[in-house]
């Protein structure tokens, strides 16, 4: 079965900082990869997306991912944290197999300290 | 355009009791599907549509029924609620069935008491 993992619970990080949130996921061929963020009392907001090519890819609010596929990861990073980045942050994977279904893992809280 | 809208944003409800969440969308989105959020776990699917007259099971069906006899909306019901059902409750809606990111609403937050 598929499985999304992210590993930190929660991250604190000062304003300026750089940051990297983890993300493995298990599936036995390429997913669809996608990172979304939550601020408190809203739905989630998609940052950015994987499909296929450049394993690099760009997503809104200065967030770019990774995706390295010998490690089954897409990591989320972001060079300089803003206060305004604190949030909860959600990577997912998806694939029709039969029943199309958005996978989550458990989120990563992020903390930003002045 | 008001995207994916839920109602009620707050919700109480007694053991025992039933009620329906409301979710519809304005986008002519195809596919839709209902998440619970509950602390440490993420999002879990708990049923989702592929089109009007088409719904199956995700990883959290039992206790929820759902229907979609339109493609804006797809309802969410508790037959009989238990406080193992209090959590916040996130439908989400996508253009197509394969790689289009999903669009969410504001959640509804169920207590069951």
């Amino acid at each position: 079965a598929q499985s999304v993992t992210q590993p930190d619970i929660h991250i604190t990080v000062s304003e300026g900082a750089s940051l990297e949130l983890r993300c493995n996921y298990s599936y036995g061929a390429t997913p669809y990869l996608f990172w979304y963020v939550q601020s408190p009392g809203q739905g989630l907001q998609l940052l950015l997306k994987y499909f296929s090519g450049d394993t690099l890819v760009q997503g809104i609010k200065g967030f770019e991912a990774e995706f390295k596929r010998s490690q089954s990861s897409f990591n989320l990073r972001k060079p300089s944290v803003h206060w305004s980045d604190a949030a909860e942050y959600f990577c997912a994977v998806a694939r029709n197999t039969g029943g199309f279904k958005t996978i989550f893992g458990a989120g990563t809280r992020l903390f930003v300290k002045a | 355009n008001a995207g994916v809208t839920q109602t009620p944003k707050f919700q109480v409800l007694k053991t025992g009791q039933s009620m329906t969440l409301q979710c519809a969308q304005d986008m002519n989105h195809e596919y839709m599907s209902w998440y619970r959020q509950d602390p440490g776990m993420g999002l879990r699917l708990i049923h989702y549509s592929v089109g009007a007259g088409i719904t199956d099971q995700g990883e959290v069906p039992n206790g929820y029924n759902v229907s979609r006899s339109t493609t804006e909306d797809f309802p969410l019901r508790l037959l009989s609620a238990a406080p193992s059902q209090t959590s916040v409750y996130f439908c989400a809606s996508s253009y197509s069935l394969d790689n289009s990111p999903l669009h969410f609403g504001n959640g509804t937050r169920l207590t069951v008491t």
